[in-house]
């Protein structure tokens, strides 16, 4: 099993529509969780973190925790032909006197005209 | 404030050859990390390091050196290059503190003949 998983897509979306993303980790000792976005031949940048369960909204963007179900979520309301993109789920540990993170592959997100 | 910055952009080299590809924050960030990043594998930690003057061995290290030379730089040196390093790499830092976030640089696509 993967320790940080993720449909790779692509996920196709008229515009305007909610894109929905999902991942899934394995560690539940996991503290923090991130979603970054990454247009092709680009660097990933990041979008949004989360720590504690439930939603945090940021514009058209909406991250969603649910630890009990080691499961994190982002939605993209009115999705725009820009968010087309990878999108990659982060997830953060710390270990002696570092945090790492461990990425999913990513989800490939296409918003059509 | 140019953030994190990579050097060279693109390097191709024949196997056996060496290099250094360089890194530099200007954030005054702790921590550094050093990714590779390959189609259907995500990016995968190769080395960090969580303070001036320590490095330490991520997911991937064989055939890499790393070199902490201060709190700005972090440099990443293949010895003798092989096919199977041709990759994408992506130095990032990292906020310290309740909201750490990783910051990734433009990265370096290098190829192995």
């Amino acid at each position: 099993q993967k320790e940080v998983e993720q449909n790779s897509g692509p996920l196709s979306v008229p515009e305007g529509a909610i894109a929905s993303l999902n991942c899934t980790y394995s560690d539940r000792g996991s503290q923090s969780f991130f979603w970054y976005r990454q247009y092709s031949g680009k660097s990933p940048e990041l979008i949004m973190f989360i720590y504690s369960n439930g939603d945090k909204e940021d514009g058209r963007f909406t991250a969603q925790l649910n630890k009990a179900s080691q499961y994190v979520s982002l939605l993209i309301r009115d999705s725009q032909p820009s968010d087309s993109a990878t999108y990659l789920c982060a997830v953060n540990r710390f270990f002696d006197t570092a945090s790492k993170l461990t990425f999913g592959t990513g989800t490939r997100l296409q918003v059509t005209l | 404030n140019a953030g994190v910055t990579q050097t060279p952009k693109f390097q191709v080299l024949k196997t056996g050859q060496s290099m250094t590809l360089q890194c530099a924050q200007d954030m005054n960030h702790n921590s550094m990390y050093w990714y590779r990043q390959d189609p259907g594998m995500g990016l995968r930690l190769i080395y960090y390091s969580a303070s001036e003057g320590t490095t330490d061995k991520g997911e991937v290290p064989n055939g890499y050196n790393v070199s902490r030379l201060n709190k700005r730089e972090f440099s990443l040196r293949l010895e003798s290059a092989a096919p199977s390093q041709t990759s994408v790499y992506f130095c990032a830092s990292r906020t310290s503190g309740a909201q750490e976030t990783q910051y990734f640089g433009p990265g370096t696509r290098l190829l192995v003949l």
